[in-house]
């Protein structure tokens, strides 16, 4: 049982350059999300997916997009990379949709740096 | 908007010593108040607290939440070098049917304990 793993842990990328961060769990959670920090800043939802096929925007979404195909991945994209987006990138998942929200599982992190 | 803030921002104290670490929110559809403890990695979760009065305790570690003033307070009594982390606080709160629910983070407490 791995948890919550992410790939990359680090990336650096230029100006323009697009990639794909991807976050898989197998603990069977039907929430995921994915959180950038940056210093002094705390941690910011971009988008999260309640469920297999669907996903919601966070509070930061712009120059993100995502995709839940399959319920263990939730993948982010950056399709044309800015040095706004140098960040840490943490993926996290949580088990139900009851009431109240579940803990939340946290991935290692992904260390972006845009040049 | 939802809001998280978190007092004091950074806090150094000696071994031993007991600290309060101070959360205030404004959200909408307030569902549950959690706290987590990051060192040098992913934040690992310390306490979801849900009904006003009720404490949680987990060894030297306690909170509490007070849903009426809107706040949570996160104190650690004799205080030890490796509590020295960044502490979040985070804000859950329903979204609605399609959305369900998301957390909203503060900017975190740094503490350190020095010997």
């Amino acid at each position: 049982n791995a948890g919550v793993t992410q790939t990359p842990k680090f990336r650096v990328l230029k100006t323009g350059q697009s990639m794909t961060l991807l976050c898989a769990q197998d603990m069977n959670h039907e929430y995921m999300y994915w959180y950038r920090q940056d210093p002094g800043m705390g941690l910011r939802l971009i988008h999260y997916s309640v469920g297999e096929g669907t996903t919601a925007k966070g509070e930061v979404p712009d120059g993100y997009n995502v995709s839940r195909l399959k319920k263990q991945n939730f993948l982010l994209g950056l399709e044309s990379a800015a040095p706004s987006q140098t960040s840490v990138y943490f993926c996290a998942s949580s088990f139900t949709r009851e009431l109240p929200l579940y803990e939340q599982y946290f991935g290692p992190g992904t260390r972006l740096t845009v040049t | 908007e939802d809001k998280v803030v978190q007092s004091p921002l950074s806090l150094v104290v000696h071994e031993g010593d007991t600290v309060t670490l101070n959360c205030s929110y404004e959200v909408t559809n307030f569902r549950s108040l959690l706290w987590y403890k990051q060192e040098k990695k992913a934040p690992t979760f310390l306490f979801m607290l849900t009904s006003s009065g009720i404490e949680k305790k987990s060894g030297r570690l306690s909170s509490i939440l007070d849903k009426k003033e809107l706040f949570s307070i996160l104190n650690i009594t004799a205080t030890q070098t490796g509590d020295s982390a960044v502490y979040l606080c985070a804000v859950e709160a329903y979204q609605g049917e399609t959305s369900g629910s998301r957390l909203t983070f503060g900017e975190g407490t740094q503490l350190t304990v020095n010997p």
